[in-house]
């Protein structure tokens, strides 16, 4: 079956730009997570859904990131006003939710983004 | 294609050898852990998976292997093969809070 897309692949700002990418996770899938991937570095944590409701986003780095996902399915992470620290792979991960039971995870391929 | 870590550990394995790649994982209280494998330029594709329950499980030619006492987990891949190139990270979970937490991850390079 179909895997986890996102899109676009990859995006080049201007800094200061405003960025938008999106994610459509497993059919069925409930949980939704973002990460950020820095080159050279593992994966980390941005922020998680379930269906539409918003549950952690202790990983935002500042206010210019904005997630949502507003019917459960699609998601899309916003960035307003880039800056190069931005610059990084953005990942998308999607789980089932079955209760009592960490769920595995499966990531797209990423969005690369290079804000100049 | 994108090149996934410039600096991180590596490991090169003759081709037709067993290879292993250790972790170590910082929270004691993680009861889920996981080994991703990611190709230059796609995303963390899962391997296999084991719980705190288990210190042993094993797949096809991959075994992982949990040693709580040391907070140390590996993943032994036998009869390597050319497309187990790649970086490979480990990954914890605690239970009730959904996100993963990634280790820095080990380049896997197949010497043919």
């Amino acid at each position: 079956g179909a895997g986890v897309s996102q899109s676009p692949r990859y995006k080049v700002a201007k800094r200061g730009q405003d960025v938008a990418l999106r994610c459509d996770p497993i059919s069925g899938h409930v949980s939704l997570f973002w990460y950020q991937q820095a080159l050279g570095q593992g994966p980390e944590f941005l922020t998680y859904f379930q269906n539409e409701a918003q549950l952690d986003k202790s990983g935002l780095p500042s206010d210019r990131f904005f997630a949502e996902r507003p019917e459960g399915s699609v998601s899309t992470l916003k960035i307003q006003r880039t800056q190069q620290e931005d610059s990084a792979v953005y990942l998308c991960a999607s789980s089932l939710l079955r209760t009592g039971f960490t769920d595995t995870q499966y990531f797209g391929p990423g969005t690369r983004l290079t804000v100049l | 294609g994108e090149s996934v870590g410039l600096h991180l550990p590596t490991l090169s394995v003759q081709e037709g050898d067993n290879s292993i790649i250790n972790c170590a994982y910082s929270n004691s209280a993680s009861d889920y852990f996981i080994w991703y494998k990611q190709e230059s330029g796609k995303g963390p594709q899962f391997i296999i998976d084991i719980r705190s329950n288990m210190d042993k499980r094993q797949g096809q030619r991959v075994t992982v292997l949990l040693n709580k006492t040391v907070k140390h987990l590996s993943l032994q891949i036998a009869a390597t093969q050319p497309g187990d190139s790649a970086v490979y990270f480990c990954a914890e979970n605690m239970e009730g809070n959904e996100k993963l937490t990634f280790g820095t991850g080990t380049r896997l390079t197949i010497i043919p």
